[in-house]
């Protein structure tokens, strides 16, 4: 069973680009979550989503973020027009369905996202 | 929302020395709390874990107390070993929202 996968794991990016970071959770996994890292800070969460809807996004800034988490294919991060604030490390975390109370989450090894 | 807090930011001791490191939460809907650790560059990777209708909880060197009245939980780490040194991070979570909440990290130094 592959756990949380997330890719790319290192990505630079120039000022007011585009980053778009991916997760695929572990299988059987219907929830996923995004929190960001800055150096030496601890886990922010960010957004919590569940195929096809957005649960709870009440970390995530307004502008320039967005997620999403589509029927088939990989939960997807985007940043618009990046800023040197945006770089740090992104890490994406699955856990199973709701139906089971207390579920833990799992990591994936993180996506290091540095605006230059 | 859930605010967990966590104590203490850095914490160093003596090889073979226990460390503890505390948390606590807000919300008494939370009803189960884990503990990861996340070492330089790598990602949160889960060590111990207890729900609420537990007190303790042990796993080798490992051990975790929850005091639901009070509202905190600890990590107690015995025989600590240079290996354990790392950033540990708590969470707390309930049944209602499944949403997961971290404390804000402890790094932890083991002095050979």
């Amino acid at each position: 069973n592959a756990g949380v996968m997330q890719n790319p794991r290192h990505l630079v990016r120039r000022r007011g680009q585009e980053a778009r970071l991916r997760c695929s959770p572990m299988k059987g996994h219907s929830h996923v979550y995004w929190y960001r890292q800055l150096p030496e800070e601890g886990l922010k969460f960010m957004v919590y989503l569940q195929k096809e809807n957005i649960i709870d996004e009440s970390g995530m800034p307004k502008e320039r973020f967005s997620a999403e988490f589509p029927k088939e294919g990989p939960s997807i991060l985007r940043i618009q027009q990046v800023v040197r604030g945006d770089s740090a490390a992104y890490f994406c975390a699955s856990s199973p369905s709701q139906a089971l109370s207390g579920n833990t989450i799992y990591f994936g090894e993180g996506s290091w996202l540095t605006v230059v | 929302g859930e605010n967990v807090e966590q104590h203490p930011s850095t914490l160093s001791v003596q090889e073979g020395d226990s460390a503890v490191i505390k948390c606590t939460y807000s919300d008494s809907a939370s009803n189960y709390f884990p503990w990861y650790k996340q070492e330089l560059g790598k990602r949160p990777q889960l060590i111990i874990d207890i729900r609420s209708n537990v007190g303790e909880k042990k796993d080798q060197r490992i051990a975790v107390t929850l005091n639901k009245t009070a509202k905190h939980f600890s990590l107690h780490i015995t025989e600590t070993q240079p290996e354990d040194s790392a950033v540990y991070f708590c969470a707390a979570s309930h049944r209602t929202g499944n949403q997961f909440y971290f404390g804000t990290g402890t790094s932890l130094t083991v002095i050979p």
